[in-house]
């Protein structure tokens, strides 16, 4: 089965410094791979994926992800972090044929002005 | 906005009621799915439909059912209700399995 852990559940930095994501994931082969970001009282929305290829995903509102197929890692990076990035964020992961996303427990970033 | 609309935005009942769910996708996309989110439990995922079909099925529990209606969207019934099944119940929709998914604002279900 499939699992996801994101080792940090709580995180403070602050505003204009960098930022790193920590997931890991476990899954036989390469899953696809998701980073969703989660505002106070609204629904998921999908920063970047990984399906194949190119190992530096970029996604939107400045982040970029690495996949790391021999530490089974997918983290999340943004060079300078802002405000408006106070929110939670799930890492997720698709077996392929599976049909279902399995999320980690999420990590609640706070960011400092 | 994600183009997936779910209704209603709460839900209030009592223990042992029955409550149903109901979920658009986008246009276009033929995959639906149900998540459930609890602080407890976190995000798990409860099942799929692609084109009226049930694909897939996670940890639904038995007192819960749903399906997806020819004009693609879906309902998720959830009976007998149980204050542990208080949580905030998303619906996502992909064009097709496998694809990446776009998520409603959800559904928080409070069991009194």
């Amino acid at each position: 089965a499939q699992s996801v852990t994101q080792p940090d559940i709580h995180i403070t930095v602050s505003e204009g410094a960098s930022l790193e994501l920590r997931c890991n994931y476990s899954y036989g082969a390469t899953p696809y791979l998701f980073w969703y970001v989660q505002s106070p009282g609204q629904g998921l929305q999908l920063l970047l994926k990984y399906f194949s290829g190119d190992t530096l995903v970029q996604g939107i509102k400045g982040f970029e992800a690495e996949f790391k197929r021999s530490q089974s890692s997918f983290n999340l990076r943004k060079p300078s972090v802002h405000w408006s990035d106070a929110a939670e964020y799930f890492c997720a992961v698709e077996g392929a044929g599976s049909y279902q996303l399995t999320f980690g427990k999420g990590t609640k970033l706070s960011v400092i002005p | 906005d994600s183009g997936v609309t779910q209704t209603p935005k709460h839900l209030i009942t009592a223990t042992g009621q029955r409550v149903t769910l109901r979920c658009s996708p986008r246009s276009g996309d033929l995959s639906v799915y149900w998540y459930q989110q609890s602080l407890d439990q976190g995000l798990q995922f409860l099942i799929q439909y692609y084109n009226g079909e049930e694909r897939a099925k996670g940890n639904i529990l038995e007192r819960f059912s749903a399906q997806q209606f020819p004009d693609l969207h879906s309902e998720l019934n959830l009976s007998s209700l149980e204050l542990g099944d208080s949580a905030l119940y998303f619906c996502a929709s992909s064009p097709s399995p496998s694809n990446e998914q776009f998520f409603g604002p959800g559904t928080r279900l409070t069991v009194l």
